[in-house]
């Protein structure tokens, strides 16, 4: 399993582009995530998913936008990029931890986005 | 609301010594759950260990145990023998809600441990 992959890896916009960072993951988890993690800082909730078809707003949703069509894709969507969208992004999906009885959030390997 | 504080920006400690992080909690809920990530400079984040309100004992993971106590709120990472590849950032988080498998995570800011050879 890859698990879950995110691209781009770094990117740079200029203020007012578009774009979409992927994420996409083949463990079949129904619960997927969107963080942002600002320099100094621990991670805050964008978005969230519990299936497909199923999206919902977390801590800091503005500027962003979701979809959720298949069990493996959960695009982020930046319509204005502005200065204060420079962050790195993570996704994640949960799975059961057998060991610790948890239900455990497992993350892509980050997405660092730059808006000048 | 949930919050998760953590008040050590910065940690240091020799190889092979043990070391304490420390994060304290806020919630009303009953039940909830605590949990320490590991982010080494390559930024992933790994998943350490994790410990529910309901667990009488202290959770354990190799290396790495949980100091629970649910009177005090707090839920402290230690680190036995630590190793050169321990230099890291560690959050500790706290689910916000939980059913059927769904987490909602609320991260603390953070602890930058640096291991000396």
């Amino acid at each position: 399993n890859a698990g879950v992959t995110q691209t781009p890896k770094f990117r740079i916009l200029k203020i007012g582009q578009s774009m979409t960072l992927q994420c996409t993951q083949d463990m079949n988890h129904n619960y997927m995530y969107w963080y942002r993690q600002d320099p100094g800082m621990g991670l805050k909730l964008i978005y969230y998913s519990v299936g497909a078809g199923i999206t919902d707003k977390g801590e800091v949703p503005n500027g962003y936008n979701v979809s959720r069509s298949t069990t493996e894709d959960f695009p982020l969507r930046l319509e204005l990029a502005a200065p204060s969208q420079t962050s790195v992004y993570f996704c994640a999906s949960s799975y059961w931890d057998k060991g610790s009885g948890a239900n455990v959030l497992t993350f892509g390997a980050g997405s660092r986005l730059t808006v000048l | 609301a949930q919050k998760i504080t953590q008040t050590q920006p910065g940690m240091f400690v020799q190889e092979k010594e043990a070391v304490t992080l420390d994060c304290t909690y806020d919630t009303s809920d009953q039940s909830y759950g605590l949990f320490w990530y590991k982010q080494p400079s390559s930024g992933e984040m790994i998943f350490l260990i994790y410990q529910g309100s309901y667990d009488e004992q202290n959770a354990t993971e190799g290396r790495y145990s949980l100091n629970f106590q649910k009177a005090r709120k707090s839920a402290n990472l230690v680190i036995s023998a630590s190793q050169l590849g321990d230099s890291a950032m560690y959050f500790c988080a706290m689910r916000e809600s939980s059913f059927a498998g769904f987490q909602k995570l609320v991260f603390g800011t953070g602890t930058r441990l640096l291991v000396s050879p």
